[in-house]
C-alpha cells in the first residue's frame, strides 16, 4: 500500500533554531495536511495545502510557520525560530481527489530544548 | 469550535469482549472518520460514514452516527490484544476547508 514517507523521524534542536521537516506525499494526491500532537493530547490542525498554495490554517501557524513544495515531490514544513511549546510529534496527511480519507506518514518527534 | 470529543478517554477491557467508544461534535458536518493510532505512530483511518448515513460496517467495526444528536459510536466486535490503541473521531463540516477536526480521544487497552 502507497505510504506517506517523513523525515526525519526525530529531530532535536536548540530554542531560536530553525528547522525543517520532510513529507513526502503519495505520488497521485493532491491535498497536504500538517498535523502536530503534542504527548498526550489530541491531534491538532496546522495547514491545508492544495494547488501549490495554502489552503487554510490553524491559529497555530503563525509567522514562524511556512510550507513549501520545492521540487514537486517534497512537501516541507519549516519553523523558523523554534521554541519550546514546538516540541511535538509532526504529521504530514495526504488525500487524492476522490476520497476524502487522510494519509497519515509516521512523524516527525520534534524536542525543541 | 466545532470538535469531535470522545468519551470514554481511556477504556479497558478484556480480550473477546466488544469495546464501545462514543464521539460528540458541536456543528453541522459532511462526514465522520474514526482513525487509529498505535503508540507513536502515525494515524490510520478506519471507516467513514457520511452525514446522511446512519449505520455503517466494516469487519469487526460497527460506526453509527446520529446527526439529531451530533453524536458518533464505534463499535469494536470481539476485541483482541492488537486492538490496543487509541482511537480517534474526526469531522469535516459543511462549506468548510478540507481539514479534519479531530478529537481528544479514546485510549483502548485489551488485556489478554
Amino acid at each position: 500500500e502507497p505510504e506517506v514517507t517523513q523525515t526525519p523521524s526525530h529531530q532535536v534542536t536548540q530554542m531560536g533554531q530553525e528547522v525543517i521537516l520532510r513529507c513526502v506525499p503519495i505520488s497521485n494526491h493532491l491535498y497536504f495536511y500538517w498535523y502536530r500532537q503534542i504527548l498526550g493530547q489530541k491531534v491538532e490542525f496546522l495547514v491545508s495545502f492544495y494547488n501549490n498554495e495554502i489552503s487554510e490554517k490553524s491559529e497555530i501557524f503563525d509567522d514562524q510557520f511556512s510550507v513549501e513544495r520545492p521540487d514537486g515531490s517534497n512537501f516541507t514544513l519549516k519553523i523558523r525560530s523554534t521554541k519550546l511549546e514546538d516540541s511535538a510529534m509532526y504529521f504530514c496527511a495526504t488525500e487524492d481527489w476522490t476520497d476524502e480519507k487522510l494519509f497519515f506518514g509516521s512523524g516527525t518527534q520534534l524536542s525543541v530544548l | 469550535s466545532q470538535q469531535g470529543e470522545e468519551d470514554p478517554q481511556a477504556l479497558s477491557i478484556q480480550e473477546g469482549e466488544n469495546a464501545t467508544m462514543n464521539c460528540s461534535y458541536k456543528t453541522s458536518i459532511n462526514n465522520l472518520q474514526w482513525y487509529r493510532q498505535n503508540s507513536g505512530r502515525g494515524l490510520v483511518h478506519l471507516i467513514l460514514i457520511r452525514s446522511n448515513e446512519r449505520e455503517k460496517h466494516s469487519g469487526r467495526l460497527r460506526v453509527t452516527l446520529d446527526t439529531s444528536k451530533k453524536s458518533s459510536s464505534l463499535l469494536i466486535t470481539a476485541s483482541r490484544a492488537a486492538d490496543t490503541a487509541s482511537y480517534f473521531c474526526a469531522t469535516t463540516i459543511i462549506q468548510g476547508a478540507q481539514k479534519l477536526v479531530f478529537g481528544q480521544g479514546t485510549r483502548l487497552t485489551i488485556n489478554p
